[in-house]
């Protein structure tokens, strides 16, 4: 069984400041680990995708996750945040192998970004 | 290149009814999956359907069912509607079975009163 953590329901922070996003799962088996944005009123987008290889990921729009697998977490940051990053995130977590690559995700994580 | 769409946007339901939800996955997908995504929540996996089949099946009661047609676009049915049935309920498409990469449509919000 799969589990994903996202320790905070809310992340408030102004714009141009860094911020992270905090994520823990837990697997049995090897994974695959991935952050999904969703807008107001819109489905989910994925953001970035941890497959295999370099454990830091990056997005075309300045967001990268760092893959720990010794901490089990996989934290998503931005050293420099706008206004339209104003969103849900959503953290998820797959198996690697065996056929089932059906998400698991978390609770999700509301940016608000304060101009 | 049309992405996954859903249909209605949004739909009222009184308690004890039925109702449909469509899905037509992007354009090359062939497998489908459905999500409940309630109020503050993540999407919780409802099951997913592959060459007209149920494949896999989350934690969902019978209620809950579904069908995918030739064109592998996709129905949900939900009966006998409980006020916790309400939620945004999300349809995802991916390139087969054994693709981790799934596109999300918009979703449908579903009223149960």
């Amino acid at each position: 069984a799969q589990s994903v953590t996202q320790l905070d329901s809310q992340v408030p922070v102004f714009e141009e400041a860094p911020v992270e996003l905090r994520c823990n799962y837990s697997s049995s088996v090897s994974v695959y680990l991935f952050w999904y944005v969703q807008y107001p009123n819109q489905g989910l987008q994925l953001l970035l995708k941890y497959l295999s290889g370099s454990t830091l990921v990056e997005s075309i729009n300045g967001f990268e996750a760092e893959f720990n697998k010794s901490q089990t977490s996989f934290h998503l940051r931005k050293p420099s945040v706008h206004i339209s990053d104003t969103a849900e995130y959503f953290c998820a977590v797959s198996g690697s192998a065996g056929g089932s690559y059906i998400p698991t995700f978390g609770r999700g994580t509301s940016l608000i970004v304060h101009p | 290149d049309a992405g996954v769409t859903q249909s209605p946007t949004h739909l009222i339901k009184t308690r004890g009814q039925q109702v449909t939800l469509r899905c037509s996955p992007k354009s090359g997908h062939d497998t489908v999956s459905w999500y409940q995504q309630a109020l503050g929540q993540g999407p919780q996996f409802i099951f997913q359907y592959y060459e007209e089949e149920e494949r896999q099946r989350g934690n969902f009661p019978d209620r809950f069912s579904g069908h995918q047609f030739p064109n592998y676009s996709s129905e949900l049915n939900v009966n006998a509607l409980l006020l916790g049935d309400s939620a945004l309920y999300l349809c995802a498409s991916s390139q087969d079975r054994a693709s981790y990469e799934q596109y999300f449509g918009p979703g449908t919000r579903l009223t149960v009163t």
